[in-house]
């Protein structure tokens, strides 16, 4: 069975600093790997999307990798602000499977 | 652009009442999801559906009820609800494997049993 882990479980950083936000998953016959990020009693936005043939993806400040051989998906935020602060999750779409499997995401905090 | 749309966003029942709670998508998405989500906890799935006419359970499927009639609909049925069910509900959906398999949440929907 499909396990993600997200580490850290929370990360508090001062603004302007470079961070990296780690997932792993313990099967890697993944179909694609997302990234979302939920602020306080909202709904889930998608970040980014990595299909399994993809090594990375980016948007404006956010860079997203992924090593399907080891298992690992990094998510790099530049330059934080408070903005920022919000939790993210991934996910991984197996492949023969309907449905994805979350980690339990990274509480992230950046202060001004 | 609507997306996933779901209603009610916010509902207090009493135990033992029923409800549904509605969940649309204008995307032609095959696959749709509806995930409960406790404070400080993960998303567990409840059910999941991969085209009309199909549905299947997902890891917490007891007190609660799908029908998929329409590609476009999914909505959720509790029955004779109980303070567990107090938590926030999303559903999702995806073009599964046909597409990028992307997937997109509604809103949300916040239920609370007293």
């Amino acid at each position: 069975k499909q396990e993600v882990t997200q580490i850290p479980a929370a990360l508090s950083v001062p603004e302007g600093e470079n961070l990296v936000l780690n997932c792993s998953f313990t099967d890697s016959a993944i179909y694609n790997l997302q990234w979302f990020r939920q602020d306080p009693g909202k709904g889930l936005t998608s970040l980014l999307l990595i299909q399994s043939s993809q090594r990375e993806q980016t948007s404006g400040r956010l860079n997203a990798s992924l090593d399907k051989s080891s298992g690992r998906s990094t998510l790099y935020i530049a330059a934080s602000q408070p903005g920022d602060s919000a939790t993210y999750l991934c996910a991984v779409f197996e492949e023969g499977y309907s449905t994805l499997t979350f980690g339990k995401g990274t509480m992230l905090l950046v202060s001004p | 652009n609507a997306g996933v749309t779901q209603t009610p966003k916010f509902r207090i029942l009493k135990i033992g009442q029923s409800m549904t709670l509605q969940c649309a998508q204008d995307m032609n998405h095959n696959y749709m999801y509806w995930y409960r989500q406790d404070p400080g906890m993960g998303l567990k799935l409840i059910y999941y559906s991969v085209g009309a006419g199909i549905t299947d359970k997902g890891e917490v499927p007891n007190g609660y009820n799908v029908s998929r009639s329409t590609t476009e609909d999914f909505p959720l049925r509790l029955e004779l609800a109980a303070p567990s069910q107090t938590s926030v509900y999303f559903c999702a959906s995806n073009a599964g494997v046909w597409d990028t398999g992307e997937l997109f949440f509604g809103e949300g929907s916040r239920l609370t049993v007293l």
